[in-house]
């Protein structure tokens, strides 16, 4: 099956730094990648949904300029937190669907647990 | 928008006991129906899915229904496992989104 990876697996940074995470499909090519922000006990919520070649479409309540997310080819996309604070402290997964198929057929990332001290 | 709900937030059953999980949408034109299971710090895993096409799907210990003019479906585990204990999500699609329900924590007592 199609397999989507994540990098890093998980990060701690510093209250105000920013922190990159990476999202590959690895044996296809996705023209469209999600991003989704996951809280202890709660469910998936969607951030964005990211467009190769050109501006991702953000959820509401979900701030672009603080979660900018670029996805520059088609196998990778990626999630910047900037000016990260410890209420960003979240479990945070992507999905990908292969060309051609529905949206129900997503693809999804092992995950990036993110701690903001 | 399509709203997921889930019944009940919580389930624990004893091993080998059946467990019944109900979902609850609001777009009457869905035709798509998913269950996922996420263990612990791991990735959704979709286990069972059904179309509107049809009213029941089974795979091995695991069914789904489907009860379109009610809109709900239901995941149907037996002969539960200690390894089936997770989170189980039913989801709804909506303007090419996924839309999670809250999630269901099952928990089955050895």
């Amino acid at each position: 099956g199609a397999v989507v990876s994540q990098h890093p697996s998980r990060v701690i940074c510093k209250s105000g730094t920013s922190v990159k995470i990476e999202c590959r499909s690895l044996d296809f090519q996705a023209t469209t990648m999600f991003w989704y922000r996951q809280f202890p006990k709660q469910s998936l919520m969607l951030m964005a949904t990211s467009n190769e070649g050109s501006k991702a479409t953000y959820e509401q309540g979900v701030e672009k300029d603080k979660f900018l997310i670029n996805h520059a080819s088609l196998t990778l996309s990626t999630l910047t937190v900037t000016s990260a604070h410890p209420e960003d402290s979240s479990f945070y997964i992507c999905s990908a669907s292969p060309p051609l198929s529905r949206v129900e057929t997503q693809y999804f990332g092992p995950g990036t647990r993110l701690l903001v001290l | 928008g399509e709203n997921v709900e889930q019944h009940p937030s919580t389930l624990s059953v004893q091993e080998g006991d059946s467990a019944v999980i109900k979902c609850t949408y609001s777009d009457s034109a869905s035709n798509y129906f998913p269950w996922y299971k996420q263990e612990l710090g791991k990735r959704p895993q979709l286990i069972i899915d059904i179309r509107s096409n049809v009213g029941e799907k089974k795979d091995q210990r695991i069914a789904v229904t489907l009860n379109k003019t009610a809109k709900h479906f239901s995941l149907h585990i037996t002969e539960t496992q200690p390894e089936d204990s997770a989170v189980y999500f039913c989801a709804g699609f909506i303007a090419d989104k996924v839309i999670f329900g809250p999630g269901t924590s099952l928990s089955v007592i050895p």
